[in-house]
């Protein structure tokens, strides 16, 4: 079984719709990211989470909102989606010690029309 | 400050050469530099990462290098092979700052 999962996988949206992304995760980490990944710009964080309590903004967090429901669980929601959201989404999670090494889920895919 | 430029954006390498990727960063605060490798439809997953105490790094066919009074890091691939074709991303943090920076990616094509 995948360490971090994503779902879905793809997605094809309209614009205005409300869409949450979910990110699950068995390894047992504290810390856990959104990033998105757009050709020619690499991955870009969206928001971070260091615990249940503790949300942080990203250098791109505008049209994004998440919520950590439980150290497993960290979901993405684009409240009203745009084209330019249109992008591969990622969710990474990493230990409080050791090498700062972040791991990443398989992605999600989302086409916004 | 907190970006990491990364060139060049595509390389297409023969079966056998050496593959170069490289990076530069401006925050000298930055004390961990690792490098991702990531396949279609996959995550990016570490591939091999140094810290500024030593100025190279090397596992198996992989080698960082290291210049910290040029600011620059740069990933070499010996003996590069068509499974090495993939997207690379360097990236740099500081102990404390808890965040990845990350470059902007090089699609790498190692043709047979």
């Amino acid at each position: 079984d995948a360490d971090v999962t994503q779902t879905p996988r793809n997605r094809i949206t309209k614009t205005g719709k409300r869409i949450m992304l979910e990110c699950s995760q068995t390894k047992g980490h504290d810390r856990m990211y959104w990033y998105r990944q757009d050709p020619g710009l690499g991955l870009r964080l969206i928001y971070y989470s260091f615990d249940v309590k503790d949300i942080n903004k990203g250098e791109i967090s505008d049209g994004y909102s998440v919520s950590r429901q439980a150290q497993a669980k960290f979901s993405l929601s684009l409240e009203s989606a745009i084209p330019n959201q249109t992008a591969l989404y990622f969710c990474a999670t990493s230990t409080t010690v050791g090498n700062d090494e972040q791991f990443f889920g398989p992605g999600t895919r989302l086409t916004v029309l | 400050q907190q970006q990491v430029k990364q060139s060049p954006q595509s390389l297409i390498v023969q079966k056998g050469g050496i593959s170069i990727i490289n990076c530069a960063y401006e925050n000298t605060a930055f004390d961990y530099f690792p490098w991702y490798q990531q396949f279609p439809g996959k995550g990016p997953a570490l591939l091999i990462a140094i810290r500024p105490d030593v100025s190279e790094k090397k596992e198996g066919r992989f080698t960082i290098s290291f210049n910290k009074s040029a600011k620059q890091f740069s990933l070499h691939i010996m003996d590069s092979q068509p499974g090495d074709s993939a997207t690379y991303f360097c990236a740099a943090t500081y102990t404390g700052f808890q965040k990845l920076v990350f470059g902007t990616g090089t699609r790498l094509l190692v043709s047979p």
